[in-house]
């Protein structure tokens, strides 16, 4: 099955500062890969998803990249600020047309980030 | 109002007893979810359901029982067989054919005294 690496566990940034979170998987065929974030005491919510078609994809101050070679993905946040503070998941997984479902998400161990002010 | 409903919000139970953990949806998803949360392991997928009457194990599917009778409802009991049941239990739903984003309850946290 697949397997989501995910790190930092922990970051810390100063308000204003760029954050970086990066995701490896093992499955070659997985060609979704969205990022949730969590809030303290609230549900995870998708932030940013990217699919393997491209190869970068930004709203806002984020932006994810995938590098579909390598099976690495990571998650970009510019100019941040005290309400990015939050545990963020990266997940990856098969699209129906690729002998899987595009239901069964496997998640990274999360990553707390913090942003001080 | 649209969304997951997860009840109870807490829950406490004594070893050996079975508790059913309730997941409701009025979004008219076909696909339902259930995930684990512990500290520092993100979320582990414990079963999930993409059509009535039809469900899958996940990745840690021991010790846990779900059942899908209706497309709204998809309850989780966490039996006794279930070593270390104290956790947060997040439910989730996607619509079928979607985009892959799942929409989360706003979880369940049950303590084995």
């Amino acid at each position: 099955g697949e397997n989501v690496e995910q790190h930092p566990s922990t970051l810390s940034v100063q308000e204003g500062d760029s954050a970086v979170i990066k995701c490896t998987y093992s499955d070659s065929a997985s060609n979704y890969f969205p990022w949730y974030k969590q809030e303290l005491g609230k549900r995870p919510q998708l932030i940013i998803d990217i699919r393997s078609n491209v190869g970068e994809k930004k709203d806002q101050r984020i932006a994810v990249t995938l590098n579909k070679t390598a099976k690495h993905f990571s998650l970009h946040i510019t100019e941040t600020q005290p309400e990015d503070s939050a545990v963020y998941f990266c997940a990856a997984s098969r699209s129906r047309g690729s002998g899987g479902s595009n239901y069964k998400l496997t998640f990274g161990k999360g990553t707390l980030l913090t942003v001080n002010p | 109002d649209g969304g997951i409903t997860q009840s109870p919000k807490y829950l406490f139970r004594k070893e050996g007893q079975n508790v059913t953990l309730s997941c409701e949806q009025n979004l008219n998803h076909d696909a339902m979810y259930w995930y684990r949360q512990d500290p520092g392991q993100g979320l582990r997928l414990i079963y999930y359901s993409q059509i009535v009457n039809d469900f899958q194990k996940g990745d840690i599917a021991e010790g846990y029982s779900v059942s899908r009778e209706k497309k709204e409802s998809f309850p989780l009991t966490v039996t006794s067989a279930q070593k270390n049941p104290t956790a947060f239990y997040l439910c989730a739903s996607s619509p079928s054919g979607g985009t892959g984003e799942l929409f989360f309850g706003e979880g369940s946290r049950l303590t084995v005294l």
